[in-house]
């Protein structure tokens, strides 16, 4: 399989500042980068997707100002969860989406725990 | 309907049986279907994915696809403790970049 790297692993940060998570493709391009996030003992929930160069698309309820996306490369995207607070606490996933034989591989990262006091 | 559905609810298995887990779909045009593992407290891992009507194999795995049902399904054979895990099952939808995942189904193996 492709690897995906996060970054951070997990951070603790107070309400009110703003985090920065990238995602990186390692071994392949990704001009699609997923970003999803997951409550415990809960399904993944797809926040957004990210295109290279453009502008990522969000899903109904997730707020664009509040999580911005940038995917300034092929292997590289970042999320930036702004005035985080303690509902924003979650494990927050990327993964890329690389073009094989399946047609659509999606890889993901190991994610990025977020606890906000 | 849901696009992607995994109804059943733990699995238990003892340890040497087969874990079976059924996954069906709504769309019809859904050409790619994958199963994932994840383990609790880290990220979704690629273990199969199937195209192709019929069965496919990998090791213990084989995961099994029938497209005039829309269901797929994997099988775990020889069930490890390692293989306690929650089993997503994923279809790319036809005409969509992205991937819609079921629910997820938490299989644990007894020693």
């Amino acid at each position: 399989g492709a690897v995906v790297s996060q970054h951070p692993s997990r951070v603790i940060c107070k309400s009110g500042t703003s985090v920065k998570i990238e995602c990186r493709s390692l071994d392949f391009q990704a001009t699609t980068m997923f970003w999803y996030r997951q409550f415990p003992k809960k399904s993944l929930m797809l926040m957004a997707t990210s295109n290279e160069g453009s502008k990522a698309t969000y899903e109904q309820g997730v707020e664009k100002d509040k999580f911005l996306i940038n995917h300034a490369s092929l292997t590289l995207s970042t999320l930036t969860v702004t005035s985080a607070h303690p509902e924003d606490s979650s494990f927050y996933i990327c993964s890329g989406r690389r073009s094989g034989r399946s047609g659509v591989e999606q890889f993901f990262g190991p994610g990025t725990r977020l606890t906000v006091l | 309907q849901k696009e992607v559905e995994q109804n059943s609810g733990p699995l238990s298995v003892p340890e040497g049986a087969i874990a079976s887990l059924n996954c069906t779909y709504s769309d019809r045009g859904s050409q790619s279907f994958f199963w994932y593992r994840q383990y609790s407290g880290k990220s979704p891992e690629l273990i199969m994915f199937i195209y192709s009507n019929g069965d496919k194999e990998d090791g213990r795995f084989t995961a099994q696809l029938n497209k005039a049902s829309q269901y797929v399904s994997l099988l775990i054979r020889d069930s490890q403790p390692s293989d306690s895990a929650t089993y997503l099952c994923a279809v790319n939808i036809y005409g969509n970049n992205r991937l819609a995942f079921g629910k997820g189904n938490q299989v644990v193996v007894i020693p």
